[in-house]
């Protein structure tokens, strides 16, 4: 099973701000990353698959990249409505793996 | 549009059965990859199950033996099947689309509680 990790576990930030999130596999995944925005109460969001390919309806301030074990996704300008958690997801085999997740908070 | 509603949660003794259900519209269950993640309180995310659009079906470690995912075609409903239930299986579960053919998950249902306590 591959393991997910992810850092940091919280960040802080203000509105306006750029924010960047890690995102690290135990073995290679080639480009099989998925991120995932979950708010409290709710059903995770897709964000990106393929480390990069944006989903449907997801705001070009967002942007996935990386490739292998090392991923990243930014946020340009942060704003009210992206304070969530954040979780990376494989989806290179089975079974899937999510890291732990990032909580982006209000500063 | 689509919509995934799941029921079936509820609170039951260690050692208990229960059967989760996830009814979908705008998309056929036997054309998708449908699947079943869980989040227990506080906690990630965990992918428990999957049913292939050939009808195969994947476990995770943790609950292999002990769940059954299952579908309905003609009610257009997937299934999971949870027996000899443990206080860790104590999650929201949530019914979740695989876009594509793949382990990416673009369609959600609301989620149910599942508690098992004493």
């Amino acid at each position: 099973e591959i393991v997910m990790t992810q850092s940091p576990a919280t960040l802080s930030a203000s509105p306006g701000e750029r924010a960047t999130l890690s995102c690290r596999a135990s073995q290679s995944v080639s480009s099989n990353l998925a991120w995932y925005q979950q708010k409290p109460g709710q059903a995770p969001r897709l964000l990106f698959y393929g480390a990069s390919t944006r989903a449907t309806g997801i705001p070009a301030r967002f942007s996935g990249s990386g490739s292998g074990t090392e991923f990243t996704l930014t946020i340009s300008s942060l704003q009210s409505a992206d304070f969530a958690v954040y979780y990376c997801q494989h989806h290179s085999n089975w079974p899937p793996t999510f890291g732990p997740g990032t909580k982006v908070e209000i500063k | 549009e689509v919509k995934l509603v799941d029921s079936g949660g509820g609170l039951v003794q260690p050692g208990g059965s229960l059967r989760l259900s996830c009814a979908a519209s705008g998309l056929t269950v036997s054309s998708n990859y449908m699947s079943w993640v869980r989040q227990a309180p506080g906690k990630g995310l965990e992918c428990v199950s999957i049913i292939y659009t050939g009808g195969s079906t994947s476990y995770a470690d943790s609950v292999r033996g002990r769940f059954t995912i299952s579908r309905d075609n003609s009610k257009n409903t997937v299934y999971l099947q949870m027996n000899s239930l443990r206080a860790e299986d104590t999650a929201v579960y949530f019914c979740a689309r695989g876009l594509g053919s793949d382990w990416v998950f673009d369609y959600w249902g609301q989620g149910t509680l599942v508690t098992v306590s004493s």
